[in-house]
Parts: C-alpha cells; structure tokens; sequence
C-alpha cells in the first residue's frame, strides 16, 4: 500500500485570492502521479497526469509542479472561483493499473 | 453522455440484504476498476478488469463481495449480507489498454447507506 499524503485536508479560500496545496507521495518507483477535482454529485474529473521530475502542467487557472526526487506535488490555484469549490485528490499508479489515493483536499471558494 | 455511468446513484438498505450495482465503462475502454470510498479517505482499489477478466481483487474486498464483466462490457458489484460497515461511495472507472499512464476515467458513484 503506497502512502499518499495530501494536505492541508481542507482550505477556504476568498474569491479572486489564489492558493496551493501538497501532494506527497514515497520518491522510489515513481510511474506517474494523477490529479483529479470531484465536485459533489459529480464524477472525479481528470486534471493532470504528470510523469517527469520538474513537470509543469496547466489547464486554465490551475497548475501543478512534480518533484519525483523528493515525492512531493504542489497544484495551484490562481485568481478562485466558485466553480473551483470541489475536493482535488491525487493518485499514484505504481503500475499500469492501480491507481493508490490521497484522502484530498476540500476547496472552498468564498464569495 | 459517452462516460462511464453508474446506477443506482443512492442506495439505502437494512444490513443483512444484498445490493447490486452496475457500471457501465467507456465503450472503447477494455479496462474496468472498482474503488471504494469512505468518509475522510481517498478511494481505494477494490478490483480490475482486463475485458471480462478479473486480474486483481484487494484484500478489501471481502467473500460478501463478488464482481463480475460478462462479455467484457458492463460490471456489476455485488454485496450480500451488507454490514454498517459496507456503507460508502463505489466508484468505477475504466481506461484503454494503451493508456495514458493509467489515466482512468470515473463514473459519479453510487452511494450506499446501510442501516
């Protein structure tokens, strides 16, 4: 079982104000590291897939950096807005099938 | 809507029944994984499909579970004699053989309440 830790466990945030939060994940064996947001009564929506140390990713107001050496991930948030609200969870495949989660971060933007 | 649906969305059940949900996976995808999640953790592998195959069943999941993909399409998870403790989301997901790095494409869940 892979120890993937995310924190903080939850964050409010003011709409417009910008934030990040951590993905740490055991350094050794790395395949590939997987962000997804899950608003409620919704499907996990795929974010990032990030596979190579000093990865950068971005798709719209968020982003995410990779350290592979020292197990950690950042994803960012720039400029919140509402429809950001949504718990961002990371998940590490080991393999080509398994993916092992995070227990996530739960955004809440304030109006 | 061609992703990966799940029904029912909501189960409530008295503890001591069966429960049976179905998943229904992108219809190129030949992949199909069960997760489950409980309240303040990630979701956690439960088994995987390789078409109509089962690969790999976690530890998780107990002999009151079975699952099964006839003809490599849709999946159903089954649980008998449900305990409190089975109360959760199920989640499902399914990917392409040539994958992404094992990117998996989810469906909303179903959540199961067991009184």
């Amino acid at each position: 079982i892979l120890n993937v830790e995310q924190s903080p466990q939850s964050l409010h945030v003011q709409e417009g104000d910008s934030t990040n939060f951590t993905c740490s994940f055991p350094s050794s064996n790395f395949y590939a590291l997987h962000w997804y947001r899950w608003e409620t009564a919704k499907s996990p929506e795929a974010l990032f897939v990030m596979t190579l140390n000093g990865d950068e990713k971005k798709k719209g107001r968020i982003s995410a950096t990779l350290n592979t050496k020292e197990g950690y991930s950042y994803l960012y948030i720039k400029g919140s807005q509402p429809e950001d609200s949504a718990t961002y969870l990371c998940a590490l495949t080991p393999n080509d099938y398994k993916l092992s989660f995070g227990a996530g971060t739960t955004v809440t933007v304030r109006a | 809507d061609t992703g990966v649906s799940q029904d029912p969305r909501h189960k409530i059940t008295k503890r001591g029944q069966n429960v049976t949900f179905r998943c229904d996976p992108i219809s190129e995808h030949n992949r199909l994984y069960w997760y489950r999640q409980t309240l303040g953790q990630g979701p956690e592998f439960l088994t995987y499909f390789q078409n109509e195959a089962q690969l790999e069943k976690s530890r998780l999941l107990s002999d009151r579970f079975s699952a099964e993909r006839p003809k490599g399409s849709f999946s159903t998870l089954e649980i008998q004699r449900t305990e409190q403790g089975d109360s959760a989301m199920y989640l499902c997901a399914s990917s392409p053989r040539l994958d992404s790095y094992n990117e998996q494409f989810f469906g909303p869940g179903t959540r199961l309440t067991v009184l």
